[in-house]
């Protein structure tokens, strides 16, 4: 079965430094990664993901992962962040072909920008 | 047209009242999810359409019912629901049940009293 951690509820970081939020998964074959932000009382919006290819992968707002399979790691990075960065941000796998359909979220991280 | 849109913003229903989420997009997707989202936790996904047809059920209680009326639409009939059902509904959508990312709707906030 597919799963994904988030193991940090909270990250602090001062405006301009940068971040680092983190995201481990576990499936079997090659992971389909994605992260997302959320706003409060909105959707999700989609960040950037991972299929096939260069292991830094560039999205939206200066956000990039680096997808790192010897860890089974998927981090979530801004090299300067800003105030308007703080949000509740996801990190979701979707698994091969065959349960390909499930898309599993990790629990969230709050990531709290301070000026 | 790139976004998901879902009506109503708002929805407050007794627990005898039917009512129904609307989900709409025009980006050719031919997945439709739904998925329901509780304050501060992850969306859990309920229900997965592809071209049409339910792919998955998430043993989502009955008093849920999707439909997917054709490859832009997706409904979520809502019937007899309890209190704790109150969250947020997010519809998405996405190429296809692959490696496509999905595309979320606003989402509904719902309050069943």
């Amino acid at each position: 079965a597919q799963s994904v951690a988030q193991p940090e509820d909270q990250v602090n970081v001062a405006e301009g430094n940068p971040l680092t939020v983190k995201c481990t998964y576990s499936v079997s074959g090659n992971p389909y990664l994605f992260w997302y932000v959320q706003y409060p009382n909105r959707g999700l919006q989609f960040l950037l993901k991972y299929i096939t290819g260069d292991n830094l992968v560039k999205g939206s707002y200066g956000f990039e992962a680096e997808f790192n399979k010897s860890q089974t790691s998927f981090h979530l990075k801004k090299p300067s962040a800003l105030v308007s960065d703080s949000a509740l941000y996801f990190c979701a796998v979707r698994g091969p072909y065959s349960s390909a359909s499930k898309i599993i979220f990790g629990s969230g991280t709050r990531l709290s920008i301070r000026p | 047209d790139t976004e998901v849109t879902q009506t109503p913003k708002h929805l407050v229903m007794g627990m005898t009242n039917k009512k129904s989420l609307k989900c709409e997009q025009h980006m050719g997707h031919r997945a439709m999810y739904w998925y329901k989202q509780k304050a501060k936790k992850p969306p859990e996904l309920m229900f997965v359409y592809s071209y049409e047809k339910l792919s998955i059920n998430e043993s989502v209680p009955s008093r849920f019912s999707p439909e997917c009326p054709n490859s832009s639409l997706l409904n979520l009939h809502l019937h007899a629901l309890q209190p704790e059902d109150s969250a947020l509904y997010l519809c998405a959508s996405s190429q296809d049940l692959t490696a496509g990312a999905p595309h979320f709707g606003p989402g509904t906030r719902l309050l069943v009293l």
